[in-house]
């Protein structure tokens, strides 16, 4: 059964600091996706992941992907308020096209 | 129509009642996929339709159950409800395969409270 496994849970930080978010996956996967969900609304694309070792960046968002160790990062950089929301990663098996999410990180950024 | 629009935005219903949740998605999305996100979780996939077949299940009971249409539209029917059905049911389509490339796009989500 695949586990996606996210941490922290719970992320409290300044604006302009600098935080990295850790997403494990126990079976391999050539796809990972973040998406942001603020409360009570629904799910925003923010990447897609393909290939080990690719990074993208968008913003104050850059996310990577390491297939080898299972692993991708969400690292925020100069945070701002509006990038309190919930974040969380998923992982879609090859050909399946089914989302296993993580248990999402809630950031909350404090002025 | 452009992305994925979902109907009701609220709904309560009582135990033991069925209820339809409705999704709209634009021409071209031929796969659909139905999650179920319980507050503070993340979505559990239920199962996903392509072509109005349904192709994959995740781990729920049959009372949930499915329908795609030719004009790309969709429902998800619960029997026989639980309070542990209540939660935040998102829909999800695409064209099979582009999921590679712009992920999926999520509908807004029927928010169901089961009492």
């Amino acid at each position: 059964e695949l586990k996606v496994e996210q941490n922290p849970l719970f992320l409290s930080m300044q604006e302009g600091k600098n935080y990295t978010i850790y997403c494990n996956y126990s079976t391999t996967s050539d796809r990972l996706y973040w998406y942001r969900q603020d409360p009570g609304k629904s799910l925003e694309s923010l990447f897609v992941l393909l290939s080990n070792g690719a990074v993208k960046q968008e913003g104050r968002l850059m996310a990577s992907l390491d297939t080898k160790a299972r692993l991708s990062t969400l690292h925020i950089t100069a945070a701002v308020h509006d990038l309190s929301a919930t974040y969380f990663c998923a992982v879609d098996i090859f050909g399946n096209e089914k989302l296993t999410f993580g248990t999402g990180t809630r950031l909350t950024i404090i002025p | 129509e452009t992305g994925v629009t979902q109907s009701p935005t609220h709904l309560i219903k009582t135990r033991g009642q069925q209820v339809t949740l409705r999704c709209s998605s634009q021409s071209g999305h031929n796969t659909v996929s139905w999650y179920q996100q319980a507050l503070g979780q993340g979505p559990q996939f239920i199962f996903q339709y392509y072509r109005e077949e349904e192709n994959g299940r995740g781990n729920f009971p049959p009372r949930f159950s499915g329908l795609q249409f030719p004009n790309y539209s969709s429902e998800l029917n619960v029997n026989a409800m639980e309070l542990d059905d209540s939660a935040l049911y998102l829909c999800a389509g695409g064209p099979k395969g582009a999921t590679m490339v712009y992920g999926y796009t999520f509908g807004s989500g029927t928010r169901l409270t089961v009492v």
